[in-house]
């Protein structure tokens, strides 16, 4: 049974750098084929590609966020790491965290909401 | 920034039969498998469509998914209560960056 979980701060201040991890069991993140993404929602807006990491470490970033995203993974934790930089009131969302197998996401965490305001 | 297009709204009565339009690109829809997910009110996206038209196990056959060149549809028939949710459709897009993820804007289905 897989599953996901989201954890970090709920409230961040403007320029603050926020770190997100996700913990998952059922799977492993040293699996070819394998791997574990972030996805984030506004309030009341549609869903946001953010970043994603695969079993040899290959990563990848939405254009639009890859100066301010870093993700990282601890294979024997079975975590992955988020982290976004210079946060902003407009990066307010849910985040989410998915296992991607052959570039499906198929499993989701319940994600967690973040607010930014000073 | 969603770069497949959805319309706002669609709705149904019991029973009825929905279609759900997304609209894409070469670079994604066009060259590239489509994914469809159900957001159920309060909850994280389920993943409803894969690479297409397959169903993941223990989603019911009501749900099917096409695709034609750059555009893609979700049709939802016998339409039941517990169907009202948003739904939106994704593929990765060969973009000149990398290959990246790309969501549509959404649907909400409301059942009458």
């Amino acid at each position: 049974q897989i599953t996901l979980k989201e954890s970090g701060p709920t409230l961040v201040k403007p320029t603050q750098t926020l770190t997100l991890t996700c913990t998952f069991s059922g799977f492993s993140l040293s699996t070819s084929g394998v791997g574990v993404g972030w996805i984030r929602q506004p309030p009341g807006k549609a869903l946001e590609w953010l970043a994603l990491i695969y079993w040899d470490d290959d990563k990848r970033y939405s254009p639009s966020l890859k100066s301010r995203l870093t993700i990282t993974k601890d294979t024997s934790k079975n975590q992955v790491v988020l982290t976004m930089t210079n946060m902003d009131p407009v990066d307010t969302a849910t985040y989410y965290c998915a296992h991607n197998f052959l570039y499906v996401f198929d499993y989701w965490g319940q994600g967690t909401l973040v607010t930014v305001s000073s | 920034q969603s770069v497949l297009t959805q319309p706002p709204s669609a709705s149904g009565t019991p029973g009825q039969r929905v279609t759900i339009s997304c609209s894409g690109s070469s670079s994604n829809i066009g060259s590239n498998y489509v994914y469809w997910y159900q957001q159920l009110p309060g909850t994280a996206p389920k993943l409803l469509i894969y690479r297409n038209n397959q169903r993941p196990s223990g989603v019911p056959d009501r749900f099917s998914g096409s695709k034609s060149g750059t555009s893609a549809s979700l049709a939802i028939s016998g339409l039941r209560s517990e169907d009202e949710a948003d739904y939106y459709c994704a593929a990765w897009d060969d973009s000149l960056s990398g290959p990246l993820y790309v969501f549509g804007t959404g649907t909400k289905v409301t059942v009458l």
